[in-house]
């Protein structure tokens, strides 16, 4: 266990819908990244928070947004969703902006989204 | 930029053998990070190992170890003794600039 935590597990919408969904971090870090995972492939970078701000973002148009809290929580909203959305969205926790070793990014189990 | 290639989408090992997962990188970052993540059927991402760049020795974590070759940008996995919980996609990625990058993943097999 990560100490990580993201709801919904699984989520089915349909084309154009919005989507919301939710990550808790560990107690303390205050940067979350959210990546996207399609079948068979490897996550990718969507954006990253650190206090409360947006501070880089891959390459997902803006209809991909988030908002992250002061109690260590985060979401990313995805708009006008399309079938190309279906994938498993995974959150991930650290404190900081420097990288590793010393800032251990921690990953959710994720949900999944099917976009029908 | 940073790319990290995984040429072997499947491999298979018998159980008790030893196993080499291999990973290629690019990245124009100078001081950067390369991991080895492992994916079980729960989707939780779990670190398996992390190596430095700028650190010569290989890194080493019980029965998984990896071969760090910085100038031909290669930095493979060996499990040994391989065990039936070593069965899961695993992912190499690079840190820099912020964020990870990772590759498409090998899904490991463990033959009992």
């Amino acid at each position: 266990e990560t100490g990580v935590t993201q709801s919904p597990t699984h989520l089915i919408k349909t084309r154009g819908q919005q989507v919301t969904l939710r990550c808790s971090s560990q107690s303390g870090h205050n940067t979350v990244s959210w990546y996207q995972q399609a079948l068979g492939q490897g996550p990718q970078f969507i954006f990253q928070y650190y206090r409360e701000e947006e501070n880089g973002r891959g390459n997902f148009p803006p209809r991909f947004s988030g908002l992250q809290f002061p109690n260590y929580s985060s979401e990313l909203n995805v708009n006008a969703l399309e079938l190309d959305d279906s994938a498993l969205y995974l959150c991930a926790s650290r404190y900081g902006l420097a990288g590793p070793p010393y800032n251990e990014q921690f990953f959710g189990p994720g949900t999944r989204l099917t976009v029908l | 930029a940073q790319t990290v290639t995984q040429s072997q989408p499947e491999m298979s090992v018998q159980e008790a053998e030893t196993v080499t997962l291999s990973c290629t990188y690019d990245t124009s970052e100078s001081d950067y990070y390369l991991f080895w993540y492992k994916q079980p059927p729960s989707r939780q991402m779990i670190l398996v190992i992390r190596q430095e760049a700028y650190k010569q020795q290989n890194a080493t974590e019980n029965r998984f170890s990896v071969n760090f070759q910085k100038a031909a940008k290669s930095f493979s996995l060996k499990i040994s003794d391989s065990q039936l919980g070593d069965a899961a996609m695993y992912f190499c990625a690079s840190f820099g600039n912020e964020k990870l990058t990772f590759g498409t993943g090998t899904r490991l097999t463990i033959i009992p």
